[in-house]
């Protein structure tokens, strides 16, 4: 079983349009992230969850609004695509929040047209 | 967190160790080291982490100057399936990975 499981895998959509990727993980973790990581490869931290509360929030415009139903899932949601959040975003999961190992998803390709 | 500076990239060998050097020379006291590593199209996986001791695990080992203002990973014996980006990442003992440019390790045959 994936540990980290992210899905859609690819996603190419308009711009201006609204789209969802979504996280899960079968860890029994209490903390999950999601990050960026650019067509120059370098990877960011975007939001950071510790049993469904919001605890990393890094500079992302709020059109990125992230979702924690429960504590095996972070959803992130962009509204009103633009071309410039074509990337790879990773999830990850971690036991704790300062857990010294994360745990990433395969990652989700967005482009945006 | 300190930054880290780490050559672009380096080949390797096919069975030989692959020594790869990481400067953080404004580590401070209570940051660790870690490492981990992207396979092409994949997520990055942890490989290692200190604090100023050196550690050894089933995947590497990682050597931290007295000074703590280096470290060097070592991949015993590389093998093709080491091929990545490996990043060295210096980190007070939360949650946040601040990953840089890495060091692309080629294994050639």
């Amino acid at each position: 079983d994936t540990a980290v499981s992210q899905t859609p895998k690819y996603l190419v959509t308009q711009m201006g349009n609204d789209k969802s990727i979504k996280c899960e993980q079968n860890l029994g973790h209490d903390t999950m992230y999601w990050y960026k990581q650019d067509s120059k490869k370098f990877l960011k931290i975007m939001f950071s969850y510790n049993n469904k509360e919001l605890i990393i929030n890094e500079t992302v415009p709020n059109r990125f609004s992230p979702k924690s139903p429960d504590k095996a899932h972070l959803n992130l949601h962009i509204n009103s695509l633009e071309l410039g959040d074509s990337a790879v975003y990773f999830c990850a999961s971690s036991p704790a929040r300062s857990h010294n190992e994360q745990f990433f998803g395969p990652g989700t390709r967005l482009t945006v047209l | 967190d300190a930054k880290t500076t780490q050559p672009p990239s380096m080949d390797c060998a096919e069975g030989r160790a692959a020594n790869l050097p990481c400067n953080h020379s404004t580590i401070s006291g209570n940051e660790y080291v870690y490492w981990y590593r992207q396979i092409h199209s994949q997520g990055p996986q942890y490989i290692i982490h200190g604090l100023k001791n050196n550690e050894t695990n089933e995947m590497a080992s990682l050597i931290i100057t007295e000074d703590r203002k280096s470290s060097t990973l070592i991949l015993p014996h590389a093998t093709l399936r080491d091929t990545a980006v490996y990043y060295c990442i210096v980190r007070a003992n939360d949650y946040k990975l601040s990953f840089g440019a890495g060091t692309t390790v080629t294994v050639r045959a």
